[in-house]
């Protein structure tokens, strides 16, 4: 399987700071990499794929960037629903999907 | 607009097999664009993949869980499910269907069911 890792596993941050998140595939995943939000008790929603494509009614404050085996998502500046946890997931090796571990990104 | 929406039992029995539904609306399963894929989240935990099905009944599953993971498709009621067997505690998690296919991500999710494994 590849692996996905994530860091920070979690991060502090005030409203309008710039946020970054780095996924790192055990491999070389092309362009293959997706980010999810999820928000406590909901489920997963998805923000960037193709690694640097924003998903329909997504804000313009996300992007995602990278190729290969690193990749980040950013947060242009923070704001108060942006506080979630973080998911980054390949889809290279379809026949085995895996997502990162998670960043929480928490109110400083 | 796309909805997914899981059913089942909420308690499941060490050993017993844990079935659930997920019906899906705005969309058919017949359609032939997409995979419908099962995901799992235990509490505080991470996501894993469970397994996918294409219309045509083709499967692909997580090597990890494959020896006890069946998911079928019925296009008549426009739902899948999900049939895991000899269930144990660490199987204890909110379910999610999910739908999969555009540039290989996962557009829309169910709300999640937790399902316990417990005697």
């Amino acid at each position: 399987d590849i692996q996905m890792t994530q860091s920070p596993s979690s991060l502090s941050a005030s409203i309008g700071d710039r946020v970054t998140i780095t996924c790192r595939a055990s491999q070389s995943i092309s362009s293959y990499l997706s980010w999810y939000q999820q928000r406590p008790g909901k489920a997963p929603k998805l923000l960037i794929y193709a690694a640097s494509s924003l998903q329909s009614g997504v804000p313009s404050r996300f992007s995602g960037s990278g190729s290969g085996t690193d990749f980040t998502l950013t947060i242009s500046s923070l704001q108060p629903e942006d506080f979630a946890t973080y998911y980054c997931q390949q889809s290279y090796s379809t026949l085995a999907l895996t997502f990162g571990g998670g960043t929480k990104v928490e109110i400083k | 607009q796309v909805q997914l929406q899981e059913s089942g039992p909420g308690l499941v029995k060490p050993s017993q097999t844990l079935s659930l539904t997920c019906t899906v609306s705005g969309a058919s399963i017949s359609s032939g664009t997409y995979y419908w894929s099962w995901i799992r989240q235990p509490a505080g935990k991470g996501l894993e993949w469970i397994g996918r099905i294409y219309t045509s009944g083709s499967t692909n599953y997580n090597p990890s869980l494959k020896s006890r993971v069946t998911i079928s498709v019925d296009t008549s009621k426009n739902q899948f499910s999900l049939n895991l067997s000899s269930v144990t505690a660490a199987d204890t998690a909110v379910y999610y269907c999910a739908r999969y296919g555009g540039y290989r991500f996962f557009d829309f999710w169910g709300q999640g069911t937790l399902v316990t494994v417990s005697s």
